[in-house]
């Protein structure tokens, strides 16, 4: 079966720091890869997705950047973080089924930018 | 006009109800629809995909109209563990999902 793995679960960073997310999915090939965040008191956002390796689109224009280095293995970084980075990160996969594809999400990364 | 809008409740029902949640969306390209479910500072989880003919998983309903770009989740007999917030989703092209903000659902004893 397949299982998604992200880390770490909870970070607190200074402003100005850089960040980097690790996301890796186990029991797939070439999935679909998303990262998402979820601000307090706010909606899931979808940040990048990736359709393979080195493909990367982006949805929201901001001080984050994605990259996806193996098949199974998607990485969010920042060079230097700001308040508002503050959040909820989620990495998804998706598999197709029937017509459509559903998302399965990790566990996620808590960060506060202090 | 938000893409995908939900009553954000909260929902305060006995053990035992009958619960509806509703959902519109705004972009008549849409092509799939789920409902999932996130617990308190957890991962959403899929709860299940909403089909055109309308689906059922146990004590759980889900219906689709294109027509009016409407979606619904029927919750019968309602147990304490279906305490969490339920979100509205859609998709355009498999890609990428839009989320509603979600509607809370406390159930009591």
């Amino acid at each position: 079966s397949q299982t998604i793995h992200q880390w770490p679960a909870t970070l607190v960073q200074p402003v100005g720091s850089p960040l980097s997310l690790e996301c890796t999915v186990e029991g797939t090939s070439n999935p679909n890869l998303y990262w998402y965040r979820q601000a307090a008191g706010r909606g899931l956002q979808l940040l990048f997705y990736s359709v393979g390796i080195g493909q990367i689109s982006s949805e929201v224009p901001q001080n984050l950047s994605a990259s996806r280095p193996q098949d199974r293995q998607f990485i969010l970084s920042s060079k230097k973080l700001l308040l508002s980075d503050s959040g909820f990160y989620l990495c998804a996969w998706s598999v197709r089924s029937y017509y459509t594809y559903e998302q399965y999400f990790g566990p996620g990364t808590r960060l506060t930018v202090t | 006009r938000k893409e995908v809008e939900q009553d954000p409740g909260p929902f305060n029902v006995p053990e035992g109800a009958t619960v509806a949640f509703n959902c519109t969306y705004s972009n008549s390209a849409s092509q799939s629809f789920f409902w999932y479910r996130q617990d308190c500072r957890k991962e959403p989880k899929l709860l299940m995909s909403v089909y055109s003919s309308g689906n059922e998983d146990g004590r759980f309903t889900a219906q689709l109209n294109r027509a009016s770009q409407y979606i619904s989740l029927l919750i019968r007999d309602s147990k304490l563990s279906d305490s969490a917030t339920y979100l509205c989703v859609v998709s355009r092209a498999g890609t990428a999902l839009i989320f509603g903000k979600g509607t809370t659902l406390s159930v009591s004893s």
